[in-house]
């Protein structure tokens, strides 16, 4: 079956626009994750959802992040007022729960450049 | 937040050398997971550690769970081309942060032919 789909792959905007990353999780899949992946580093949590509610978003950066999942499926993330900083890769995983067998599959992530 | 250190950094290798890479933390985790992440991809999961002294293998890739469970390492047996990529230790939260995955920064590893 499908895997995680994220869109776009690639984003380039200009410091103060908005932009929304889209999240494709696999089918079934209740748990979505999105985690941050600057330049050399490992992945930075953001936030998680169980269904359309999300348990823990402690992990985003400032209230410039937000994110909303519909019907239990699609996710995005918004930034507003872009800056230079929040250039890095987004990436989105899911995965069938949440318990410590439930395995996270990552999509191919959204490189986003802030110029 | 909880801290994962991993090293090396980077390790560039010939063909079928044997390869160690090590994850440690600042936090006791319940569960290790190791990550592999080709370019332009997302990381994809190769060995999941669930118990404290547990010692996991597939196929050439052999990983260990910490006694005292802040540490976890991996090794690659036999190293071929396509071993070529990032690895990534990561603990799974409990608790209130169940769910959350904290990784370490990657072992870049490259192999000579």
């Amino acid at each position: 079956g499908a895997g995680v789909s994220q869109s776009p792959s690639n984003k380039v905007t200009e410091k103060g626009k908005d932009v929304e990353l889209r999240c494709d999780p696999i089918s079934g899949h209740t748990a979505l994750y999105w985690y941050r992946q600057s330049l050399g580093q490992g992945l930075e949590f953001l936030i998680y959802f169980q269904g359309n509610s999300a348990p823990d978003k402690s992990g985003l950066p400032s209230d410039r992040f937000s994110a909303e999942r519909t019907g239990g499926s699609v996710s995005t993330l918004t930034i507003q007022r872009t800056q230079q900083e929040d250039s890095a890769v987004y990436l989105c995983a899911s995965s069938l729960g949440v318990t410590v067998w439930d395995t996270q599959y990552f999509g191919p992530g959204t490189r986003l450049t802030v110029l | 937040g909880q801290q994962l250190n991993q090293s090396p950094q980077s390790m560039f290798i010939q063909e079928g050398e044997d390869v160690s890479m090590n994850c440690t933390s600042s936090s006791i985790f319940n569960t290790w997971l190791w990550y592999k992440q080709d370019p332009g991809e997302g990381p994809v999961l190769l060995i999941a550690l669930y118990k404290a002294g547990e010692l996991t293998s597939n196929g050439r890739l052999t990983a260990q769970f910490g006694i005292t469970r802040k540490d976890s390492f991996l090794n690659i047996s036999a190293s071929i081309p396509s071993d070529v990529g990032i690895y990534f230790c990561a603990g799974l939260g409990r608790g209130s942060t169940l769910g959350r995955l904290y990784f370490g920064r990657g072992t870049q590893l490259t192999v000579w032919p």
